[in-house]
This record gives structure tokens, C-alpha cells and sequence, in this order.
């Protein structure tokens, strides 16, 4: 079975704040991304990986960073935290090619105070 | 127009029933589709891939039409553990844009 691990379930951090976000996949899988989901909105896509060093922007990028050193982690980078970033925040990972469905991890409940 | 869309309900249905969920996607490029399932509070888990064909696991039923761009998903003899939001997702030729519904949410009544 695929393994998806993000680093904390809950978390809660102060304005300003520089905040780090873990996710390890164990499938050698090529892509991996990073989403938040808040109600009513869905999921919505901040960053992508395809390749380890490679990095795409997504729906909503504005605030965050991200960082693919090795190709089993992928790290989600709140710069300055803000409260309006206060969401669920979802990693996922999928192989390359077609018909690779992703698979997520716990998620990672952020606060923002 | 957004690439996914789909009812979001709420469908309340009794134990035992069949409802069935309809999505529709924009591009025509679409070459994946997949029916997740993600109950309260917890991550979106893979329900079941969509075939051309159409597949069955069970008592869920996925269908795609590529002709009017919708796929479905049918259930049967709906159980109380069925209860969650159900969500369409399309991928890319690229295989590696995923795009997302907000998901149909289905309660069923004991």
C-alpha cells in the first residue's frame, strides 16, 4: 500500500511566524503536490512537484513555498504565516504516466493565531 | 468555467437504496478519472478508478461517457457507512493535473 505521511495532524502557529509542512511518500512516485481544503472551496492545488528540484505553481501559490530535495519529500513553506492561511493542508503523491490516481495523506490541520 | 462540476447535494437517501452521482468535466483532453470518498475531517481516500468501459466493484458502478463528457457513480443498497462526500477527479494527458469536483455529499437515513 502506498504511504503518504505528513509530518503533524494539528498544528498551531503565530502571525509571522516562518512555518514547515513535511510530507514523506514511500512508492517512488514522481509527482507530488500539496493542497489546501476549506469549506465550501474544495481542494484547491498550491504547489506541484514532478521531479526532484522541479517545482510548478498551482491554483493559489501566493504565500506559500515549496522545496523537493530528495525524491520522497516534498516540504510546504508558509513564508510569513497569516491568518487567512488557517486551513486543512493536504499532500499527495501519484505515479508518472496515465490511470495514477493520487494518494493522500492524513492532512495537516493548520492554526493560524 | 470550471474543469470539474458536480451537484453537491446534499443527497439523503434510506439504508438500502440507490443513488447515483454525476459529474461532468470541460476538457475534452481528459484522459483519467477517478471517484474518491473523504469523510469528515479526514484526507479524500481513492474510491475507485473510471474505465471506458465501465467497472464495478461491488456495489459501486462507475461509468464513463466521453461523448457528453460526464462520468457516475452508482450505488447500491446503500449502507449507513456509505455516508461521506464523494468526489470526481480528472487527470491530464500530462498525468499530473488533477482536477478536482467539491465533492457530492450523501447521508444515508437508518
Amino acid at each position: 500500500d502506498v504511504k503518504v505521511t505528513q509530518s503533524s495532524r494539528y498544528l498551531v502557529k503565530r502571525t509571522g511566524e516562518k512555518v514547515f509542512l513535511e510530507c514523506v511518500q514511500d512508492m517512488d512516485h514522481e509527482n507530488m503536490f500539496w493542497y489546501r481544503q476549506d469549506p465550501g472551496l474544495g481542494l484547491r492545488l498550491i504547489y506541484f512537484s514532478y521531479d526532484v528540484k522541479m517545482k510548478e505553481k498551482g491554483d493559489i501559490p501566493e504565500g506559500y513555498s515549496v522545496s523537493r530535495e530528495k525524491k520522497e519529500r516534498f516540504s510546504l513553506i508558509l513564508e510569513s504565516a497569516s491568518t487567512n492561511q488557517t486551513s486543512m493542508y493536504l499532500c499527495a503523491s501519484s505515479g508518472g504516466g496515465n490511470n495514477q490516481p493520487q494518494h493522500f495523506g492524513d492532512g495537516t490541520r493548520l492554526s493560524i493565531l | 468555467r470550471k474543469e470539474v462540476e458536480q451537484d453537491p447535494g446534499p443527497f439523503n437517501v434510506p439504508e438500502g437504496a440507490t443513488v447515483a452521482f454525476n459529474c461532468t468535466y470541460s476538457n475534452s483532453a481528459s484522459q483519467s478519472f477517478f471517484w474518491y470518498r473523504q469523510d469528515c475531517r479526514k484526507e479524500p481516500k481513492l474510491l475507485m478508478s473510471v474505465y471506458s468501459s465501465g467497472n464495478e466493484d461491488g456495489r459501486f458502478t462507475a461509468q464513463l461517457n466521453r461523448a457528453s463528457q460526464y462520468i457516475s457513480l452508482l450505488i447500491r443498497d446503500s449502507k449507513l457507512s456509505d455516508s461521506a462526500t464523494y468526489l470526481c477527479v480528472v487527470n491530464l494527458y500530462t498525468g499530473n493535473q488533477f482536477y478536482f469536483g467539491t465533492g457530492t455529499s450523501l447521508t444515508v437515513i437508518p
